[in-house]
């Protein structure tokens, strides 16, 4: 089956600095590839599509300035957190559609903003 | 009201046993549901497609009914490694790969 890496898995950092997570497909290529959010004892909540040559398309309420999303490559794809604050920490996951109706999800990356 | 509802619990049901969680959508026109379970910290993972006439994969078996627009899982026979979060997920838009997550049941096996 197909899988997702993500990196880093875990990251702490100061208030006002910048953070980028990058999600990897390994083992075919993406042209789409989605950025949720979960906070503790929610859901994930959709932030937004990346897609591989094109602007990312955000949901409602999300901040496309804070979060600034790259697909640099058919297998590549980047959410860096700018200006993290504590509000901000979060599990932060990628998914990658692989056939239809079926997604494969990154093991996350747990942002902690101090 | 949230798109997709879930019972958080958490359900707390001795090894052996069988156990069924809900799930209600909004959408009427919803296209496509799933079952994902999510371990403490970790990604969410696929557990099984639900179809319209039901589908069982060994212990698992979902329902979907559509008229009342709610989604069951039952697990029978229940395993310590059963002990998970399970995700009800609504695909709204066929061929749109957008998933809407339900918040989770939490279900814990007791040996």
């Amino acid at each position: 089956g197909a899988v997702v890496s993500q990196h880093p898995s875990r990251v702490i950092c100061k208030s006002g600095t910048s953070v980028k997570i990058e999600c990897r497909s390994l083992d075919f290529q993406a042209t789409t590839m989605f950025w949720y959010r979960q906070f503790p004892k929610q859901s994930l909540m959709l932030m937004a599509t990346s897609n591989e040559g094109s602007k990312a398309t955000y949901e409602q309420g999300v901040e496309k300035d804070k979060f600034l999303i790259n697909h640099a490559s058919l297998t590549l794809s980047t959410l860096t957190v700018t200006s993290a604050h504590p509000e901000d920490s979060s599990f932060y996951i990628c998914s990658v559609p692989y056939r239809a109706n079926e997604q494969f999800f990154g093991p996350g990356t747990r942002l902690t903003v101090l | 009201r949230k798109e997709v509802e879930q019972d958080p619990g958490p359900f707390n049901v001795p090894e052996g046993a069988t156990v069924a969680f809900n799930c209600t959508y909004s959408n009427s026109a919803s296209q496509s549901f799933f079952w994902y379970r999510q371990d403490c910290r970790k990604e969410p993972k696929l557990l099984m497609s639900v179809y319209s006439s039901g589908n069982e994969d060994g212990r698992f078996t979902a329902q979907l009914n559509r008229a009342s627009q709610y989604i069951s899982l039952l697990i029978r026979d229940s395993k310590l490694s059963d002990s998970a979060t399970y995700l009800c997920v609504v695909n709204n838009f066929f061929g749109n790969e957008k998933l809407t997550f339900g918040t989770g049941t939490r279900l814990t096996i007791i040996p």
